[in-house]
């Protein structure tokens, strides 16, 4: 079985440009999670959805990031305008119910210049 | 403000040896308490995971033990094998997110 697939694995981008990464959750997941991780703060819950809704985005940082879940194949999470604070790891992950196990994909690698 | 606070920072252990991973949290409302291990460029893998109606869960060479009364839970790693060297990460659920700990680096030098 895939796991949760996330693109691109490495991101390089210019302070203003806008960056947004992509994630493909576990077929029959209805659970999708937005992660941020630094050195600083650590693995961080961004937003997460139950049946591609957005139920809590209070971990989303600042209104240059949004997120979307069109259907329960596919969600976005998109940085406009970047900078270089935003530089971190991405990882969106699943679940099936959302309370237990949490299956995290490769992540995605931001740098921000 | 991290919920879950983790120690130590890193650790080395000899092979055969055992590591001991230290977490403790305030908030009583955290009802699932599973451990993540991760490897250099990859994603977080569910390791473990204990309730807190129990005190004490054993997969194989890892063992969480949960003391809900001292609000501290606890990862050993048995016959620690240089394959153990990751990051640990110890986590608490509420509702349906997760606070993780900052981290634990283990090296197990052969």
């Amino acid at each position: 079985d895939a796991g949760v697939i996330q693109s691109p694995r490495h991101e390089v981008t210019e302070m203003g440009q806008e960056v947004t990464l992509r994630c493909k959750p576990i077929s029959g997941h209805d659970y999708l999670f937005w992660y941020r991780q630094t050195m600083m703060r650590g693995l961080e819950l961004l937003i997460y959805f139950n049946n591609n809704v957005p139920i809590d985005d209070s971990g989303m940082p600042e209104d240059r990031f949004s997120a979307k879940m069109p259907n329960a194949s596919f969600s976005t999470l998109k940085i406009q305008p970047s900078e270089p604070r935003d530089s971190a790891v991405y990882f969106c992950a699943s679940s099936w119910g959302g309370r237990e196990t949490q299956y995290f994909g490769p992540g995605t690698r931001l740098l921000v210049l | 403000q991290q919920q879950v606070k983790q120690s130590p920072q890193s650790l080395i252990v000899q092979k055969g040896g055992i590591s001991i991973i230290n977490c403790a949290y305030e908030n009583t409302a955290f009802d699932y308490f599973p451990w993540y291990q991760q490897f250099p460029g990859k994603g977080p893998a569910l390791l473990i995971a204990i309730r807190p109606d129990v005190s004490e869960k054993k997969e194989g060479r890892f063992t969480i033990s949960f003391n809900k009364s001292a609000k501290q839970f606890s990862l050993h790693i048995m016959d620690s094998q240089p394959g153990d060297s990751a990051t640990y990460f110890c986590a608490a659920l509420n509702d349906y997110k997760l606070s993780f700990g900052a981290g634990t680096t283990v090296t197990v030098r052969a």
